[in-house]
Order: C-alpha cells, then structure tokens, then sequence
C-alpha cells in the first residue's frame, strides 16, 4: 500500500537549518509529483512546495521562496525539503503528499513536527 | 496568495445535511476546475474527499458531495453521522506561479 513517512522534525534555533526528508512505498515514486504542506500548531493547512515526478520543475509558496529548497532522489524513493534561515512563523507539522492529477493531494504521511524556538 | 475563505464551524444533527462554503476569486477557485476537499480528524493527516469539484475518490461514501458556481466551491455531507466530525478544507489550483491555496479550515460538530 501506498506509505510516506516523514522524518528529520525537532527543535532548532531561530535562523538555523533544518532538513526534512519523506520517504515513499508502495508506488512507483519516480511516476508522481510530491507535495510539501505544513500546519502550524491550531490553525489551517498551507501548501508549501511540489516538486515533479522528475524534479524538472519546483514551485515555491511565496513565505518559504528563497529559504526553503524541495529536492528528490528517485533511486531512493525520497523527497527532501532543505529550510533554511527558519523562524518562529515556520513552526509546523510539516506532511508530504503524493499528488493526484497534479493538482489535488491524495496520499499523506503522518507529518512530522518542526519546532523553531530559542 | 491568500486563504480560501471558509466559515470556521458549521454543525447539524446525525442524519441531517450541511453545507460548507467555499469562497476564492477568479484567480483560483473561480478560474479552474481544480477543487479539492479534505477531511481531517484531530491528530490525524487530511484525507482527500472531493477533487475536480464533484469527484469522490474510491471509498469516499457519496454522502460527500461538491459542487462549484463562480468563486465559490462547496461542500455537503448528507446523512450526517458521527464520525463526520472533523475540520475540513477546501483547496484550489492558484494558476499563476503553478501555486496552491488551502481554505482556512471549517469545524463540522455532529450535534
């Protein structure tokens, strides 16, 4: 069955990096476009960043853009999400998704949560 | 690019309907077909309920139902039942800079 399961989420200092990494079964990873969306603590989702089945393309939600880098590696069937210079407003539990038709997130993972506190 | 408007609760009692709104701009919901719900209890990652404003993915009872007029999508769940209690958002393709928007979320409480 089709499984992502996020990992690499913990406690980091204002301005600090983090590296958040998501890993696929289940399906051929290499087929599909993959989703970031983060929830931070109490409030709605917000799409962070997809990148294609091959990488060729990323796209960006404007409050990560320059910050934040989505990355894959297909032989290894995961998905990277490198965040830089973080602060308090990207505390979140942070989920990958497996596209659906491009534009719909059909599969998630459990998320895993950043925290970014001094 | 901004949230989707959404109510922030709406309620109703074991088989009886709600509807939830949905309201965007020209730019997202009002330009494409690519709406999209979610259903997400507590603790737990969204589930995917509609997708293209009306389609139910396999094993979503049609209970669920969406539709679409001009800016803005909804959503209805009919026959409520108890473990329709959720929060539940709508999403849209935002077209320009191939961007995505979620809606601010909606409580659903079965009374």
């Amino acid at each position: 069955q089709v499984q992502l399961v996020e990992s690499g989420g913990g406690v980091v200092q204002p301005g600090r990096s983090l590296r958040l990494s998501c890993a696929a079964s289940g399906f051929t990873f290499s087929s599909y476009g993959i989703h970031w969306v983060r929830q931070a603590p109490g409030k709605g989702l917000e799409w962070v960043a997809v990148s294609w089945y091959d990488g060729s393309n990323k796209y960006y939600a404007e409050s990560v853009k320059g910050r934040f880098t989505i990355s894959r590696d297909n032989s290894k069937n995961t998905l990277y999400l490198q965040m830089n210079t973080l602060s308090a407003d990207d505390t979140a539990v942070y989920y990958c998704a497996r596209a659906y038709r491009t534009y719909y997130f059909e599969f998630w993972g459990q998320g895993t949560q950043v925290t970014v506190s001094s | 690019q901004s949230a989707l408007t959404q109510p922030p609760s709406a309620s109703g009692s074991p088989g009886q309907s709600v509807t939830i709104s949905c309201t965007g701009t020209s730019s997202d919901v009002g330009g494409y077909n690519y709406v999209s719900w979610y259903q997400q209890h507590p603790g737990k990652a969204p589930q995917l309920m509609i997708y293209e404003v009306s389609k139910r993915p396999s094993g979503v009872p049609d209970r669920f139902s969406g539709s679409k007029s001009g800016n803005t999508a909804s959503l209805t769940v009919s026959g409520l039942q108890a473990e329709d209690e959720a929060d539940y958002y709508c999403s849209s393709y935002g077209g320009s800079n191939n961007h995505y928007v979620f809606g601010t979320g909606t409580k659903v409480t079965v009374l």
